[in-house]
């Protein structure tokens, strides 16, 4: 089966810098998305990596490591907006073969305080 | 503009009581998907549909029911056998779901709840 791990929650300072780490055990993998998702809001996406390496995307940046089975989300100079859940979410074949379907990690709930 | 409509926004159903919501995009995109979030909860997946007049069960499928008679909707019947409902539900869509790289795109939800 899938295993996708986040932390449950994180706290950080407004203007610092926090890294949310997600690692996965799956088969068929082909490619890790982070999406941003405010209470009671639709998930926007954020980033999506197929490849080894870092993805940088303004104070937001998302990197892979397909060998470990392991990506973090790394955002800089965090605002009071930013307080949300991060979602992981790993595409994967299924073993019986079909369609890449994302499968997605429980969040991780980050709190940003002044 | 371009994007996912889902709806009603909020939506009571009594026991025993189908309910339908309803998903329509005009992305042009190929790949449909119903995914529920529960209070603290990551998405599972439902159902999803590749292409017109056919779907796929997903991880949690058991009373609910779809169709996609139309490449833009994807309504998901929630049926009196889904015994425990509350939730909230995403509608999503995709350019398609081949090896290349294609974001899901979720509509805004709809939350339902049993009373």
């Amino acid at each position: 089966g899938q295993n996708i791990d986040q932390p449950t929650e994180m706290t950080a300072t407004e203007g610092a810098i926090v890294q949310i780490n997600c690692t996965y055990q799956t088969s068929g993998f082909n490619g890790l998305f982070w999406y941003q998702q405010h209470a009671g809001e639709a998930p926007t996406f954020l980033s999506y990596n197929v490849l080894d390496g870092l993805e940088e995307k303004g104070r937001f940046s998302s990197f892979l490591s397909r060998s470990k089975g392991y990506s973090y989300l790394l955002l800089k100079e965090l605002q009071m907006k930013d307080s949300a859940s991060y979602l992981c979410a790993v595409r994967v074949l299924p073993l019986s073969g079909g369609s890449y379907i994302p499968t997605f990690g429980r969040g991780t709930s980050l709190i940003v305080h002044p | 503009d371009g994007g996912i409509t889902q709806s009603p926004k909020y939506l009571f159903r009594k026991e025993g009581q189908n309910v339908t919501l309803s998903c329509e995009q005009n992305l042009n995109h190929d790949a449909m998907y119903w995914y529920r979030q529960d209070p603290g909860q990551g998405l599972r997946l439902i159902y999803y549909s590749q292409i017109v007049n056919d779907f796929q069960k997903g991880d949690i499928a058991e009373g609910y029911s779809v169709s996609r008679e139309k490449k833009e909707s994807f309504p998901l019947t929630v049926t009196s056998a889904q015994k425990n409902p509350t939730a909230f539900y995403l509608c999503a869509s995709s350019a398609g779901t081949g090896p290349s790289g294609n974001t899901i795109y979720f509509g805004e939800g709809s939350w339902l709840t049993v009373v």
